[in-house]
């Protein structure tokens, strides 16, 4: 199984500033993604990062909100820009393992106040 | 599109009851089916996953039967512990194309007390 490693765990920004989240996985993935929970709610997907090159956005989110970047196999950041309280959220990346079809693997999440 | 909907919560519970947490999906393909769960203050975590019809998936005393005929996977304790308190989430993902996203139900937050 594939370990994901998430930082920071927690943040409390302000509004209009910028956060930007980074995930690490300890062996090769083939995918990996970023999910946005809000208070009481499921998992939403909010993109799928690409080794090298745009990632692809689900609907209702864009990539001047939600830059992703994803430069090698095992890591990928996560940008929530210009933030609003309607941002707060836990945000987490996934791995799907490259041995292991159609399983993914959770970092432990960012909670991200706004205030 | 996909779909996923499980029973609404919480569910309350008495340590060594039985739980039942039903799951129905919608597909168009041919799903793999996933129980996660999620600590209070963690991240989700695989719990047990089936891959086609009939499969049972188990793991720490859940289990789930992937039923076809009636696009169910209902996840099944016979004696539940207080630590098994946790939000419970069902998830389908494409089995015929690698690398897709997990499509998730909304959860349901599961309260076992001594």
């Amino acid at each position: 199984s594939a370990v994901i490693s998430q930082k920071p765990s927690r943040d409390i920004c302000q509004r209009g500033t910028s956060l930007t989240i980074q995930c690490q996985v300890d062996s090769q993935v083939t995918m990996m993604f970023w999910y946005r929970q809000q208070p009481g709610q499921s998992l939403t997907l909010i993109a799928t990062a690409n080794q090298g090159s745009e990632a692809t956005y689900e609907s209702g989110f864009v990539i001047d909100k939600f830059p992703i970047s994803r430069p090698n196999l095992t890591f990928s950041t996560l940008t929530v820009s210009n933030m609003s309280p309607e941002d707060s959220s836990i945000y987490l990346c996934s791995g799907l393992d490259s041995l292991a079809k159609n399983i993914q693997y959770f970092g432990a999440g960012t909670r991200l106040s706004v205030l | 599109g996909d779909s996923v909907t499980q029973m609404e919560g919480p569910v309350t519970l008495s340590e060594e009851a039985f739980l039942t947490i039903n799951c129905t999906y919608t597909a168009t393909g041919y799903p793999s089916l996933f129980w996660y769960v999620q600590y209070p203050g963690e991240g989700l975590q695989l719990l047990l996953k089936a891959t086609k019809a009939d499969d049972k998936g188990s793991n720490k005393g859940f289990e789930a039967t992937y039923r076809k005929e009636t696009t169910s996977f209902h996840l099944e304790k016979g004696s539940v512990q207080v630590s098994d308190s946790a939000v419970y989430f069902c998830a389908l993902s494409d089995r015929n194309q690698a690398g897709t996203a997990l499509i998730f139900g909304k959860g349901t937050t599961l309260s076992v007390s001594s």
